[in-house]
């Protein structure tokens, strides 16, 4: 039971580069969330989806993409990095909106 | 704007001492109240949650204190232990908004032998 899965775990971008964090969870949960974890702000929501084919902005969506593959699935996409998106991104499930998020072990992101 | 307010930033308290980490909203429409822990290099995990018709609840040396007119709660750690040492997250879950959840900043505990 691997519980939440995320890919890649480390990543290096340039500046402009595109590229998609995979994110996939086996406890057939319908909450999925993406965070960002940086200094001093703590982990800030950037898009979350209550159920498979939906979607919503978190906090800090700008410069960001998701979609819900199906259930299992959701990833987010940066379509042009920036310096500004080096952070450690979470991805976490839920079973039914109940506060209780498992998390993955996160993506640390650099963008030079 | 950060929608959950957590202080402090970071603390240190001697083994067996009494940890106190402060949280505080303003989105009257939060329903569910979570603490979660994370130790370096792994993700946050649930540690203990609280609804807001409760004022208190405890789970072994971890206890949340809910003030609902003032908006605010909190988190005591008893008997702290060099094994807490960690960052704590306050969190805020939203059901009507799909299952909304949004973290405090973070505080990051040391417990000193």
């Amino acid at each position: 039971n691997a519980g939440v899965t995320q890919t890649p775990k480390f990543q290096v971008l340039k500046t402009g580069q595109s590229m998609t964090l995979q994110c996939a969870q086996d406890m057939n949960h319908n909450s999925m969330y993406w965070y960002r974890q940086d200094p001093g702000m703590g982990l800030r929501l950037i898009y979350y989806s209550a159920s498979e084919g939906t979607t919503d902005k978190g906090e800090v969506p700008n410069g960001y993409n998701v979609s819900r593959l199906n259930k299992r699935e959701f990833s987010l996409r940066l379509e042009s990095a920036a310096p500004s998106q080096t952070s450690v991104y979470f991805c976490a499930s839920s079973r039914d909106r109940d506060g209780t998020a498992f998390f993955g072990q996160g993506t640390r992101l650099t963008v030079v | 704007q950060q929608q959950v307010k957590q202080s402090p930033q970071s603390l240190i308290v001697q083994k067996g001492g009494i940890s106190i980490i402060n949280c505080a909203y303003e989105n009257t429409a939060f329903d569910y109240f979570p603490w979660y822990q994370q130790f370096p290099g792994k993700g946050p995990a649930l540690l203990i949650a609280i609804r807001p018709d409760v004022s208190e609840k405890k789970e072994g040396r971890f206890t949340i204190s809910f003030n609902k007119s003032a908006k605010q709660f909190s988190l005591h750690i008893m008997d702290s232990q060099p094994g807490d040492s960690a960052t704590y997250f306050c969190a805020a879950l939203t059901y009507n908004q799909g299952g909304k959840l949004i973290f405090g900043q973070g505080t990051e505990l040391s417990v000193k032998p």
